[in-house]
């Protein structure tokens, strides 16, 4: 079974132009999430979808960050315009989630790099 | 969700048992306690988790106090692919969200 996918694995660009991250779950998991990690730190959790619905975005900076996830499958992140704070590994991961015992499965992350 | 409290970071020898402490003392009882380690450039990639019997399962064991204000993740014997950070994470029953610490850096030495 393939795990989660996300593209691209690296990228830097300069401030204030924008970038986006994508993401494919594993078939069949219902909920999927965007998280932030900075240097040294663990990972911080941007936006969770539940389906086609964000159903917690409280993390998510609004005035620059975006998020869709269209027909409750992949997903991509957005920033515009990117700002030198910006660079961190953004993680995405996915879950089927039944009673309370679920698992989060990660993909790789994609590194941004802002300059 | 409760707090937790992990060394910053811990050394081991190739072959001998990890034991990774974890302070979650502000715990409740309908929270669960979870392990995620992270290897380097991957994501977070889960352990075990518990709510207060111990647990054992193919990667790791998990012992919980009986008070479960304290637990240790066992990796019986460690090898040089263990090398990771190591995430205790305490989460409500049914809650979703994961709150990540800066948890602990294990380095398993040959």
């Amino acid at each position: 079974e393939a795990g989660v996918v996300q593209s691209p694995r690296y990228k830097i660009i300069e401030k204030k132009q924008p970038v986006a991250f994508w993401c494919n779950p594993i078939s069949g998991h219902n909920t999927l999430y965007w998280y932030r990690q900075n240097l040294g730190q663990g990972p911080e959790l941007l936006i969770r979808y539940e389906n086609e619905e964000a159903v917690d975005d409280s993390q998510l900076p609004k005035d620059r960050f975006s998020a869709e996830r269209l027909k409750g499958v992949d997903s991509t992140l957005k920033i515009q315009p990117a700002e030198l704070g910006d660079s961190a590994v953004y993680l995405c991961a996915s879950s089927l989630v039944w009673g309370s015992s679920y698992e989060q499965y990660f993909g790789p992350g994609t590194r941004l790099t802002v300059t | 969700d409760a707090k937790t409290t992990q060394p910053p970071s811990m050394d081991c020898a190739e072959g001998r048992a990890a034991n990774l402490p974890c302070n979650h003392s502000t715990i409740s009882g309908n929270e669960y306690v979870y392990w995620y380690r992270q290897i380097h450039s991957q994501g977070p990639q889960y352990i075990i988790h518990g709510l207060k019997n111990n647990e054992t399962n193919e990667m790791a064991s998990l012992i919980i106090t009986e008070d479960r204000k304290s637990s240790t993740l066992i990796l019986p014997h460690a090898t040089l692919r263990d090398t990771a950070v190591y995430y205790c994470i305490v989460r409500v029953r049914g809650a979703q969200k994961l709150v990540f610490g800066q948890g602990t850096r294990l380095t398993i030495n040959p």
